[in-house]
């Protein structure tokens, strides 16, 4: 029973390079979401996908790039990793995307050093 | 838009005391209610939510909130705490309509101390 699974785990970066976060899950969701935690700013939306083929920007969404490969995946990439983008990063899936009531089922997160 | 104040980024307690995590929202509509958990090092993970109909909502580990409407609020409490509760808390809002996306408070760590 996986859920939502991230790949890596960890991951320490040089200012300038580049990675893509991995996140799928095998609930069946229709909806995907990347969000970021920072210390005393709680969780911020990066990115989201409502659906399969569809995917819109969130409350922080500079610097990342991202890409809803099939109904399981949603992967985050920095093209041009900044020390700001220091942070632990998390996927989270939704079973619809049309009603509030719905819960968000998250994975257990990535944690990311860009020196 | 939606959003969520949670009022104590940190709330040290005595293992076995009573606890009261706070939490009100600001929307012009109605809307939907819920509580988070993240304990060390582990995504997070939901406690309890509120969508309508009775206003104390009973969620797991012994932790339950009361939705005020007037006061727009949503307490979270816990009558008994244990080491184990050690973990941040996240209060969030939807709406009923509109956007589905949950809009996160900044979270409280709870500290249980033996």
């Amino acid at each position: 029973n996986a859920g939502v699974t991230q790949t890596p785990k960890f991951q320490v970066l040089k200012t300038g390079q580049s990675m893509t976060l991995q996140c799928a899950q095998d609930m069946n969701h229709n909806s995907m979401y990347w969000y970021r935690q920072d210390p005393g700013m709680g969780l911020r939306l990066i990115y989201y996908s409502a659906s399969e083929g569809t995917t819109d920007k969130g409350e922080v969404p500079n610097g990342y790039n991202v890409s809803r490969l099939n109904k399981r995946e949603f992967s985050l990439r920095l093209e041009s990793a900044a020390p700001s983008q220091t942070s632990v990063y998390f996927c989270a899936s939704m079973s619809g995307a049309t009603s509030g009531a719905n819960v968000l089922t998250f994975g257990a997160g990535s944690r990311l050093t860009v020196l | 838009a939606q959003s969520v104040t949670q009022l104590d980024s940190q709330v040290p307690v005595f293992e076995e005391a009573p606890v009261e995590l706070r939490c009100n929202y600001s929307s012009s509509v109605s809307v939907y209610l819920f509580w988070y958990v993240q304990y060390p090092n582990q995504g997070l993970q939901l406690l309890l939510k509120y969508l309508s109909g009775s206003t104390l909502v009973k969620g797991i580990n012994g932790f339950e909130a009361e939705f005020n409407k007037s006061q727009t609020s949503f307490h979270l409490r816990k009558p008994s705490v244990h080491i184990s509760d050690t973990a941040e808390y996240f209060c969030a809002v939807s709406l009923s309509g509109g956007s589905y996306i949950p809009t996160f408070g900044r979270g409280t760590s709870l500290i249980v101390h033996p």
